[in-house]
């Protein structure tokens, strides 16, 4: 099993909303990302968790907050977003801190803010 | 400043015939390597890897070539097909790094 799964596939919500996006993985893997794409750019990373510690903040604005409740399960709040954060947001796992280890990303968030 | 370049935006290959794709780093302190392919609203999906120890690696129609003293990487696709069109995303890892720097990816149209 390599799939990652994130829920919901699209989500709108507006300035004044809360609301989590949610990914799961049963792969065993340790290491759990977030990664933000815009139209027609490459993924940036937002946050990378290692053993269900934050241990990247790319320097992300506090409206996004992510939280790693145990090993299979990433969450990302968001609260009060603006309309430039309309994105395709997505999760990926890996085995965590070794080398040649590839990341596997879920299907993402399609993400419009209004 | 990026630091995975991929200088073509698109490719347009017919059907049977060879697809090159092109990857450049910047970074020395890369050591894996990574393609991954994209279909609209979907998530990238892994194709191929090659460590910075190889020169080849090779997974059926996908053969990944790394030439480390010129810091460039190219996915060779043979035969191509056309459901092989998608996005490709060149992507790299530093030893014992927590991230995967993506270039900025290079559309391939397989026409039949």
């Amino acid at each position: 099993d390599t799939e990652v799964t994130q829920t919901p596939k699209h989500l709108v919500m507006g300035m004044t909303n809360k609301k989590s996006l949610k990914c799961e993985q049963h792969m065993g893997h340790r290491a759990m990302y977030w990664y933000k794409q815009k139209a027609k750019k490459p993924p940036e990373l937002m946050f990378v968790y290692s053993y269900e510690k934050l241990s990247i903040n790319e320097s992300v604005p506090s409206r996004f907050s992510p939280e790693c409740p145990n090993s299979s399960l990433l969450n990302l709040h968001l609260h009060a977003l603006q309309p430039e954060d309309s994105a395709l947001y997505l999760c990926a796992s890996s085995q965590a801190r070794r080398v040649g280890t590839e990341a596997f990303f879920g299907q993402g968030t399609r993400l419009t803010v209004v | 400043d990026q630091q995975v370049k991929q200088n073509s935006p698109s490719l347009s290959v017919q059907e049977g015939r060879i697809s090159i794709l092109n990857c450049d780093y910047t970074n020395s302190m890369f050591d894996y390597f990574l393609w991954y392919k994209k279909y609209p609203a979907e998530g990238p999906t892994f194709l191929i890897s090659i460590s910075s120890i190889k020169d080849k690696n090779e997974d059926g129609r996908f053969t990944v070539f790394l030439n480390k003293s010129a810091k460039h990487l190219s996915l060779h696709i043979v035969p191509s097909q056309p459901g092989d069109s998608a996005v490709y995303f060149c992507a790299a890892s530093e030893l014992g790094g927590q991230n995967f720097v993506f270039g900025p990816g290079t559309r391939l149209s397989v026409l039949p």
